[in-house]
C-alpha cells in the first residue's frame, strides 16, 4: 500500500531535551515535506527536500533541521524543542513540486 | 513571493444549496494551485488541482473550482452541499524551485 508513515504519533516532551520525528514514503517520490499545523494558521512549511542530499528552508524552519541521505526518509530534529514548537507536524511526499502531495497521519507534540 | 488569502475563515451553508470558498494568491510566476480538505481528526486529501491545463478544475466528490488569472483567484464550488462535506479546506500554491505555501483555512459547516 503507498504511503507515509511518521513516528511517533504523539510526543510529550521537556523543553531543551532533543527528539527526531521520522518520516519515511514507499512510492518512490522525490519531492518531500514537512509541515507543523497551528489552529488558526493553516499549514506552514517547515522544510523540504527536492531530492536526495537536497534541503531548502520553507516559512517557519528556526528551531528545527533536517537530512535527506535516503530518498525514502526525511526525519525531522529538533534539537532544543521549546513550548513554542507544540503543534500537528505533518510529513508529506510527493513525484515533484506541482504533483499531489500525499500526507503521513500526523504527529502531536507537546513540548512543556 | 508568492501568497495565499482564503477570503472567509467559517461559511455555513443549508444541505443541498450550493458552496463557495473563495481563495486568491499572489505570485509571480505560473503557479500550480491546489485544494485539499481535512476531515476533523483526519490527513489531508487532493481535492483538485490547477497546473495550466484547462482553467475550469473538475475535483472529486462533485468539487470543481476556476483559475482566473486577471482576477488571481481560484474559487471552490459544489453545486449541492452534503453533510459529508463538513470539514476544513485549504487552497494552496506552488511554482518550480519555491516553497509551498498553505491558506489559513475554511471550515465548512453544513445546516440540516
Amino acid at each position: 500500500e503507498a504511503q507515509v508513515t511518521q513516528n511517533p504519533r504523539y510526543l510529550i516532551t521537556v523543553t531543551g531535551k532533543k527528539l527526531t520525528v521520522t518520516c519515511s514514503q514507499n512510492m518512490n517520490h522525490e519531492y518531500m515535506s514537512w509541515y507543523r499545523q497551528d489552529p488558526g494558521l493553516g499549514l506552514r512549511q517547515i522544510y523540504y527536500s527536492m531530492n536526495v542530499e537536497v534541503t531548502d528552508k520553507g516559512d517557519v524552519p528556526e528551531g528545527y533541521k533536517v537530512s535527506r541521505k535516503e530518498k525514502r526518509n526525511f526525519p525531522l530534529i529538533l534539537e532544543s524543542p521549546s513550548p513554542n514548537q507544540t503543534s500537528l507536524y505533518f510529513c508529506a511526499s510527493s513525484g515533484n513540486w506541482n504533483y499531489e502531495q500525499y500526507f503521513g497521519p500526523g504527529t502531536r507534540l507537546t513540548v512543556t | 513571493a508568492q501568497s495565499v488569502t482564503q477570503l472567509d475563515s467559517h461559511v455555513s451553508v443549508s444541505e443541498g444549496t450550493p458552496v463557495l470558498l473563495r481563495c486568491n494568491y499572489s505570485s509571480s510566476y505560473s503557479p500550480s494551485l491546489f485544494w485539499y480538505v481535512q476531515h476533523p481528526n483526519k490527513g489531508l486529501q487532493l481535492l483538485l488541482k490547477y497546473t495550466s491545463a484547462a482553467t475550469l478544475v473538475k475535483g472529486i466528490n462533485g468539487f470543481e473550482a476556476e483559475f482566473k488569472k486577471s482576477e488571481t483567484s481560484f474559487h471552490l464550488t459544489k453545486p449541492s452541499a452534503h453533510m459529508s462535506d463538513a470539514a476544513e479546506y485549504f487552497c494552496v500554491v506552488s511554482h518550480q524551485d519555491d516553497k509551498i505555501i498553505f491558506g489559513k483555512g475554511t471550515r465548512l459547516h453544513i445546516l440540516p
